[in-house]
């Protein structure tokens, strides 16, 4: 199956600073999403993001699907923007199954 | 509207106990999919129906029952569970021929 990793596994930053979130998977996907889980457990749809690029506020993701990768950028950060950040890819089916990352851990520093 | 509800927020039951999860959304999404996550790990797959027909089961031990009385709705029933089937439990949904899928925000379960 598909094999999905998530790099870096944890990331500490003070408020204010950028950061870049990877995501590399093992297959061709016509599937991607970012995800950002909150501290409730509440998992909140970022970017349905296959391929290309797209931007939403402090947010942006690129998925480059020839080289089987995807970014989420994340500029200026906030304290609200601490959680963990998966990435999910889907599995080729035609339910849409989706095979999630490790997660990357965000924790924003005051 | 994108939302995806869950109830109850908490569950704490005994191990002889019966209960049900319920999910609902009303985006007209004819697939829906049941998640377990345990602490410090990605959500694992339990269960998806397809046009309120059971279409994925991973291999999930009998005393997890879903259920899909209808577009609207997913029910998972618990009976005689383990203190280990502690863990949050999500509902997601998505249109059947594509697009993302959008979660609820969980049932946190705990089996005493």
């Amino acid at each position: 199956g598909i094999q999905v990793e998530q790099s870096p596994p944890d990331l500490i930053l003070q408020e204010g600073a950028n950061s870049t979130l990877r995501c590399n998977f093992s297959d061709s996907v016509n599937n991607l999403q970012w995800f950002h889980q909150n501290p409730w457990g509440q998992l909140i749809n970022l970017f349905y993001i296959p391929s290309g690029t797209k931007q939403n506020g402090r947010l942006s993701a690129t998925t480059v699907a020839t080289e089987r990768y995807s970014l989420l950028y994340i500029s200026s950060s906030q304290t609200t923007d601490s959680g963990v950040y998966f990435c999910a890819v889907g599995d080729g089916g035609s339910q849409g199954n989706l095979i999630f990352g490790k997660g990357t851990k965000l924790s924003v520093k005051p | 509207d994108t939302e995806v509800t869950q109830t109850p927020k908490h569950l704490v039951m005994g191990m002889t106990n019966k209960k049900s999860l319920k999910c609902e959304q009303h985006m007209g999404h004819r697939a829906m999919y049941w998640y377990k996550q345990k602490a410090k790990k990605p959500p694992e797959l339990m269960f998806v129906y397809s046009y309120e027909k059971l279409s994925i089961n991973e291999s999930v031990p009998s005393r997890f029952s879903p259920e899909c009385p209808n577009s609207s709705l997913l029910n998972l029933h618990l009976h005689a569970l383990q203190p280990e089937d502690s863990a949050l439990y999500l509902c997601a949904s998505r249109q059947f021929r594509g697009g993302e899928q959008y979660f609820g925000p969980g049932t946190r379960l705990t089996v005493t």
